[in-house]
C-alpha cells in the first residue's frame, strides 16, 4: 500500500510567491521522520528538509517550512518567495523508526514551475 | 568530499545483456541503497545494505542482485537485462542510527540512466 501521497501532480506558481505542495502518509508506527527532496531537471536529488514526529516545532531551513499536522497525517512543504531555480520535483519520503534499516518510502512527487 | 560516486552516467543495453552499475561512498556510511525512479514516478527500492556482506531485498529486486564486499563500495548487477529495467538508477548512503528516529538523510548519487532496447 502507498505509504506517501503527494495528490498535486503539478504546479505553476510566480516568482517571490509562496507555493505549498502537500503530502500525507499513512504509518501505525508512532515514532518516524519526513524528508523533502528536490530534483531539478538535471537529474541529482538534494536533501531539503527534515521533520521528526516528537519535534515539537515545525522544521525551517531558510526559504523552506514544514506545516506538520501529525493528526491529520500530513507534513507539507511551503517555500516562501519563491525563485526561478525552485522550478523542480519535489518528493516528500517518510522513514520509520521500526525499520532498522533506514529505508525511505517516496512519493510519486510534485513538479513544480516557477514563472517570472 | 565526494560523496556517492556512480558509475556509468548513461548506458545502452541490448535485451539480454548484463552489466554492473557502480556506486561507491567516501562518508564510512554504513546503509546504502539502491533505488531507481521511472519516468514521472517516484523512487522504488531495489536493494539495500546495513554493512559488509549484509544485504537484503527491497520493494522490486527482481532481475538485480547486490554484493556489499567493502564499506565503500555497493554494486548492483543486472542480469539479462529487459526492456522494463528501463530507468534511472539512484544509489545512497546513510549514517547508522544515533537517535530514537533514523534522522540522518540519504545522500544520493548523481544517478546512472539506463536504457534497454
Amino acid at each position: 500500500a502507498q505509504k506517501i501521497t503527494q495528490t498535486q501532480p503539478g504546479m505553476f506558481v510566480q516568482e517571490k510567491e509562496a507555493v505549498t505542495l502537500d503530502c500525507t502518509y499513512d504509518t501505525s508506527d508512532p515514532s518516524y521522520g519526513l524528508f523533502w527532496y528536490k530534483q531539478p531537471s538535471s537529474g541529482e536529488m538534494i536533501f531539503l528538509i527534515y521533520q521528526g514526529s516528537y519535534d515539537q516545532q515545525n522544521a525551517t531551513e531558510g526559504r523552506y517550512s514544514l506545516n506538520f499536522q501529525k493528526a491529520r497525517k500530513s507534513a507539507n512543504l511551503v517555500i516562501s518567495a519563491s525563485q526561478l531555480g525552485d522550478s523542480a520535483m519535489y518528493f516528500c519520503a517518510m522513514r520509520e523508526a521500526t525499520d532498522s534499516w533506514g529505508k525511505l518510502q517516496f512519493g510519486a512527487g510534485t513538479q513544480v514551475v516557477v514563472t517570472p | 568530499n565526494a560523496g556517492v560516486t556512480q558509475t556509468p552516467k548513461f548506458r545502452i543495453l541490448k535485451i539480454g545483456q548484463s552489466m554492473t552499475l557502480q556506486c561507491t561512498q567516501d562518508m564510512n556510511h554504513n546503509y546504502m541503497y539502491w533505488y531507481r525512479q521511472d519516468p514521472g514516478m517516484g523512487l522504488k527500492l531495489i536493494y539495500y545494505s546495513v554493512g559488509a556482506g549484509i544485504t537484503d531485498k527491497g520493494e522490486v529486486p527482481n532481475g538485480y542482485n547486490v554484493s556489499r564486499s567493502t564499506t565503500e563500495d555497493f554494486p548492483l548487477r543486472l542480469e539479462l537485462a529487459a526492456p522494463s529495467q528501463t530507468s534511472v538508477y539512484f544509489c545512497a548512503s546513510s549514517t547508522a542510527r544515533d537517535s530514537r528516529v533514523h534522522n540522518s538523510p540519504l545522500h544520493f548519487g548523481n544517478g546512472t540512466r539506463l536504457t534497454v532496447t
